[in-house]
């Protein structure tokens, strides 16, 4: 069973447009995370939730909006994409505090054209 | 804020043999995580190791080990019996302590680990 999944893996879209990536993870964790990977492989948090409430927002453009129905999905909804917004856009999770790993999902290439 | 530091954009290492991959990392706090990612060409983050700040011994799994260096603020990665299937890009991270489980992962830039057979 996958542990965190995403969905698209693939995005290709058009400057203007709005798009959301899901995230979905079945570990039974609390702590949900949206990480940027730039084109030179540079990981960046964006955004965390914690039992539903927005715990982090690390000067990501107001066009990015985390969205969490329920413990276990966190999506990421993305208004009037840019060319600079294309990257791989990780969803991760971990289960509360202390040094528990984050388990990634496989990652969301963005094109946007 | 801190800050992870990884100054080997790339590495190269024979089959069989050992490399060491260097972080280096800058924070106020005392307690802290530090972990070392490796992300293959499938770009799955894969989690290597793990090392509590509060611990002196360093973690070691199979043929991975690291040198933590608290009062230096060095963390750095030995993998041994290089394989073909280490050929990633690896990440050190860094992870507060305080505020619980919500903290985010601060990433170095990354070293790239090529394996020669």
């Amino acid at each position: 069973d996958t542990a965190v999944s995403q969905t698209p893996k693939y995005l290709v879209t058009q400057m203007g447009n709005d798009k959301s990536i899901k995230c979905e993870q079945n570990l039974g964790h609390d702590t949900m995370y949206w990480y940027k990977q730039d084109s030179k492989k540079f990981l960046k948090i964006m955004f965390s939730y914690n039992n539903k409430e927005l715990i982090i927002n690390e000067t990501v453009p107001n066009r990015f909006s985390p969205k969490s129905p329920d413990k276990a999905h966190l999506n990421l909804h993305i208004n009037s994409l840019e060319l600079g917004d294309s990257a791989v856009y990780f969803c991760a999770s971990s289960q509360g505090a202390g040094g528990q790993e984050q388990y990634f999902g496989p990652g969301t290439r963005l094109t946007v054209t | 804020a801190q800050t992870v530091t990884q100054s080997q954009p790339e590495m190269s290492v024979q089959e069989a043999e050992t490399v060491t991959l260097s972080c280096t990392y800058d924070t106020s706090e005392s307690d802290y995580y530090l972990f070392w990612y490796k992300q293959p060409p499938s770009r799955q983050m894969i989690l290597v190791i793990r090392q509590e700040a509060y611990k002196q011994q360093n973690a070691t799994e199979n043929r991975f080990s690291v040198n933590f260096q608290k009062a230096a603020k060095s963390f750095s990665l030995k993998i041994s019996d290089s394989q073909l299937g280490d050929a990633a890009m690896y990440f050190c991270a860094y992870r507060s302590y305080s505020g619980g489980g919500a903290d985010g992962l601060t990433f170095g830039k990354g070293t790239h680990l090529i394996i020669q057979p």
